[in-house]
């Protein structure tokens, strides 16, 4: 256990419908990141935190995704109108930003999304 | 961020050493090498990093060559345990962030 937390570990929906995924992650992480991973694929970058602040975006994340971060601690990621292509695993970290050192990224255990 | 390569799989016996290669031959002079391992059902998970000298740590030791196109992690006592993909990243360090860019990774079994 890494202290990330996701929620829910599985969810099964039918195309066309609206799913919310939860991070929280540990408690004085600053930075928050999103992943996707699909099968016998590496994680892909999706979006990054900075406490409330969403500083990157990437191209995977189209206009039917939105993350928020409103607090600055946990995290949401909602997908509108889904696609068999969004099944996937839904990959939260975190890590701390510290002038020095290691700014590993500490990762949950993932939600994984089929889209039927 | 410098590209990375990796053999899809190995195998190891357990209790033999495990070393597991990356090229990175278009690395810069400030990108540092780290290695993640992603255990089945589970999120990735940090292990080591180095920019040119070797490290060791208590999970494993990273290798990099003294020109630093390849680097090779070692895992000195594979158990079954350490059966996982293992990822090899080339990242820029520093206290602003870097998301984490991932291949395939390799693919090792370790075997009784």
């Amino acid at each position: 256990d890494t202290g990330v937390s996701q929620n829910p570990r599985h969810k099964i929906t039918k195309r066309g419908q609206n799913v919310t995924f939860r991070c929280d992650p540990i408690s004085e992480h600053n930075r928050l990141y999103w992943y996707r991973q699909t099968l016998g694929q590496g994680p892909e970058f999706l979006t990054y935190f900075q406490n409330e602040a969403q500083l990157e975006k990437s191209r995977l994340l189209s206009d039917r995704f939105s993350a928020e971060r409103p607090k600055g601690s946990f995290s949401t990621l909602e997908i509108q109108r889904t696609e068999q292509g969004d099944s996937a695993m839904y990959l939260c970290a975190s890590s701390l930003a510290r002038g020095q050192g290691n700014n590993e990224q500490f990762f949950g255990p993932g939600t994984r999304l089929t889209v039927l | 961020d410098a590209k990375t390569t990796q053999p899809p799989s190995m195998d190891c016996a357990e209790g033999r050493a495990a070393n597991l290669p990356c090229n990175h031959s278009t690395i810069s002079g400030n990108e540092y090498v780290y290695w993640y391992r992603q255990i089945h059902s589970q999120g990735p998970q940090y292990i080591i990093h180095g920019l040119k000298n070797n490290e060791t740590n208590e999970m494993a030791s990273l290798i990099i060559t003294e020109d630093r196109k390849s680097s090779t992690l070692i895992l000195p006592h594979a158990t079954l345990r350490d059966t996982a993909v293992y990822y090899c990243i080339v990242r820029l360090f520093s206290g602003g962030y870097n998301k984490l860019i991932f291949g395939a990774g390799t693919r090792l079994a370790v075997h009784p």
